[in-house]
């Protein structure tokens, strides 16, 4: 059974940078694509960024300046960094499983790790 | 970048009634488009993807069409536990970019 679960700090603060990790159980590291959600407070979804095993990576345009994203297959992790944080960076981060073909759709979802910006 | 647009913002429903629920994206999307339910503290979870293939373990009450610009997911008769947010999503081909929908709430 696939099991997605994010780990990191619940506080950031201002100007310093994010760091998340997704460990991911069951299934293959490697036929997959690996991405980051975030939801902020009383808001939809906004998709960050993608890693696949081979290098590949795609970033969301508004935050691609500030975003990394990276997977170790050794670890079955895949990781997030976001530098500068502001308060508009607060909101509940999920890692996903993407599956893709001519589409994507993300099959499998972490429970979501809230992540506060504050001083 | 493909917008997506979702109508009602809040549908107001009871239990056993259908709901219709509709995404309009902002230049064709072909029938790649996926839906989603969330509940409260919960991470979303995958309904339909490619338009109108459910997901594992999806009940047949759930069930997507639509091609082009225009989508809908209809659940046929409301349970309980359906009440929740759905968000339709896509993927732009290249560079591959995912945008969801604002969401539509289902209450009661």
């Amino acid at each position: 059974q696939v099991q997605l679960k994010e780990s990191g700090p619940g506080l950031v603060k201002p100007s310093e940078t994010l760091s998340l990790t997704c460990s991911v159980s069951g299934g293959s590291i490697t036929t997959y694509y690996w991405n980051w959600i975030r939801q902020s407070p009383g808001k939809g979804l906004e998709w960050i960024a993608f890693t696949h095993y081979t290098g590949s990576t795609n970033y969301n345009p508004s935050l691609k300046s500030r975003v990394t994203v990276s997977l170790d297959t050794s670890k079955r992790q895949f990781s997030l960094t976001l530098s500068s944080v502001t308060a508009a960076d607060t909101a509940v981060y999920y890692c996903a499983r993407e599956e893709r073909f001519s589409s994507s759709w993300f099959d499998y979802w972490g429970q979501g790790i809230p992540v506060t910006v504050s001083s | 970048e493909i917008v997506l647009t979702q109508s009602p913002a809040t549908l107001s429903l009871s239990p056993g009634e259908r709901a219709t629920l509709s995404c309009r994206a902002s230049q064709s999307v072909s029938s790649y488009l996926a839906w989603y339910q969330q509940k409260p503290g919960q991470a979303p979870r995958l309904l339909i993807y490619d338009a109108s293939n459910r997901a594992t373990g999806i009940p047949a009450r759930f069930s997507g069409r639509g091609s082009g610009t225009d989508f809908t997911l209809t659940i046929s008769s409301l349970e309980p536990e359906d009440f929740a947010v759905y968000y339709c999503q896509q993927r732009s081909n290249w560079p591959p970019i995912f945008t969801f929908g604002p969401g539509t709430k289902v209450d009661i």
